[in-house]
C-alpha cells in the first residue's frame, strides 16, 4: 500500500515570494503522482501530474514540480506567488500498473499575504 | 456544461430525513468515485464505480448507498445520517480505474 505525508499543514508566504510545498510519498512499485489545489467552497482542480517522463512537470498557475525517485519526494514550487494563490494544496499517488486507489496527503494550507 | 457537475452544493438535514446526492459527468469518462472530506483529514475514499459495476466500498457504513445508473450519473442516498457524517462530499471521475480523476465541486453535508 502507499502513503502520502505533506509535512507542513500551514505555510505562510509574502506576495511576489517563491514557495515550495513538500511531498513525500511511501510505495514498494512505481507510482504516479499529482498535484490538487482545493479553493475555498470548491472541489479539487488539478495543478499537475507525473505519469513518466521528465522528472520536472510543469503545471497550470505557473506551478511546477519535481519527481525525485531516490528521495521518493515530489515537491511543488512557484517562483513568485500571488494572493489568488492563497488554497489548500493536496499531493496524492497512485500505484502504477493496477487500478489502485488514489491517496491522499493531510493537504498544506497556502496563505498568501501582501 | 463541461467537466464534473455535482447538486445540490450546500445540504441540511436531520437525522432521519432521506436526502440524495447527485453527480454528473460530462467527459465521456467510465470510472466514478465519492469521496468524503471531513476537517484536518486526508480525503476518504467511499466508493468506486468502473463501467457502472461498483468495484469498491471502503467499509463504508450502510446509511450511505450509492447508486450508479449509467457512466454518466452517481448518486448518494442517504438515510438516518449521524451528525459525524457532516462533511464536504466530492464526487470525481476518470476515464477508467487508475487514470487521472477530475472532481466535481463538492456537496457540503450537515447533519443536525
Amino acid at each position: 500500500a502507499q502513503s502520502v505525508t505533506q509535512l507542513d499543514s500551514q505555510v505562510p508566504v509574502f506576495e511576489e515570494a517563491p514557495v515550495e510545498l513538500r511531498c513525500n510519498y511511501s510505495s514498494s512499485v512505481s507510482v504516479y503522482l499529482f498535484w490538487y489545489v482545493q479553493y475555498p467552497n470548491q472541489g479539487l482542480q488539478l495543478l499537475l501530474k507525473y505519469l513518466s517522463g521528465s522528472t520536472l512537470v510543469k503545471g497550470i498557475n505557473g506551478f511546477e514540480a519535481e519527481f525525485n525517485k531516490s528521495q521518493t519526494s515530489f515537491h511543488l514550487r512557484k517562483p513568485s506567488v500571488h494572493i489568488s494563490d492563497t488554497a489548500e494544496y493536496f499531493c496524492a499517488v497512485i500505484n502504477t500498473g493496477t487500478a489502485s486507489k488514489l491517496t491522499f496527503g493531510t493537504g498544506t494550507r497556502l496563505q498568501v499575504t501582501l | 456544461e463541461t467537466g464534473v457537475t455535482q447538486t445540490p452544493r450546500h445540504l441540511v438535514m436531520g437525522m432521519t430525513n432521506k436526502k440524495s446526492l447527485k453527480c454528473e459527468q460530462h467527459l465521456g469518462h467510465n470510472a466514478m468515485y465519492w469521496y468524503k472530506q471531513s476537517a484536518k483529514k486526508p480525503l476518504e475514499l467511499m466508493f468506486v464505480y468502473s463501467l457502472e459495476e461498483r468495484v469498491e466500498n471502503n467499509s463504508v457504513p450502510s446509511r450511505f448507498s450509492p447508486e450508479c445508473p449509467n457512466s454518466s450519473h452517481l448518486f448518494l442516498h442517504l438515510h438516518t445520517l449521524q451528525p459525524e457524517d457532516s462533511a464536504l462530499y466530492l464526487c470525481a471521475s476518470s476515464q477508467s480505474m487508475g487514470d487521472t480523476q477530475y472532481f466535481g465541486p463538492g456537496t457540503r453535508l450537515t447533519v443536525l
